[in-house]
């Protein structure tokens, strides 16, 4: 199985402020044959179920403000979010889709400073 | 607009069974590949399982943990998606989510139903 970790597990950004989360996977989840990706970002607001903003490491879903980026290739991934909302308060996951089992990251908590 | 609800939790003792169900409705069903996925507050997100669309074979993949306990299918003529629960262990408590699984985002759990919980507990 190829195990997602995410850093840090929480972290506190003052409104306006940049927040970065780091995703590591135990595996490269770039599939060479079509030089893509396998990787995810999820959002889950408090008492909502997970929600996809980020695909392909770095596209972002329809809809999803464009503050909201992902970077990286192969087994190191990254989430920015370049100004934080208030809106923005959530747990976020990443999570690989290149091999079954799917599996996620254990998730970053990001809160207001 | 896609909407997926999930019933059938509720309380179970260990060793006992329990189907939890997901209507589906917004898109083309019987086309779409589906998952179940999981959470709780120890081991977070946990994919059990998903069932392909019958276009595609219909068949099933399961998560180690749950392999030859829980089973997946569907009912395309009621637009529904099943989990049948067999032998339940305390580490099942769980919130479980129905999800399409890349009905629009290829590959991604790109829609989720709200959840229904699961505590199996004495």
């Amino acid at each position: 199985d190829i195990v997602m970790t995410q850093s840090p597990d929480s972290l506190a950004v003052s409104l306006g402020e940049r927040a970065t989360i780091n995703c590591k996977s135990s595996q490269s989840v770039l599939y060479s044959s079509n030089n893509k990706n396998y990787l995810a970002w999820y959002q889950q607001r408090p008492g909502q179920p997970p929600k996809v903003l980020i695909y392909w490491a770095s596209t972002r879903e329809s809809g999803v403000p464009d503050r909201f980026s992902g970077a990286g290739s192969g087994a190191d991934f990254t989430l920015s979010i370049s100004s934080l909302q208030a809106e923005d308060v959530a747990v976020y996951y990443c999570q690989q889709y290149y091999s079954v089992p799917r599996t996620f990251g254990q998730g970053t908590r990001v809160e207001i400073k | 607009e896609v909407q997926l609800v999930e019933s059938g939790g509720g309380l179970v003792k260990p060793g006992g069974s329990l189907r939890l169900s997901c209507e589906a409705s917004g898109f083309t069903f019987s086309n779409a590949w589906m998952s179940w996925v999981r959470q709780t507050p120890g081991r977070g997100l946990e994919w059990v399982g998903r069932i392909r669309s019958k276009n595609d074979g219909g068949t099933t993949d399961y998560a180690a943990p749950v392999k030859g306990r829980f089973t997946i299918s569907r009912d395309d003529s009621k637009n529904t998606l099943y989990l049948q629960m067999n032998s339940l262990k305390t580490e099942d408590t769980a919130v479980y989510y129905c999800t399409t699984d890349g009905v629009v985002i290829v590959h991604t759990f790109d829609n989720w139903g709200q959840g229904t919980l699961v505590t199996v507990s004495s």
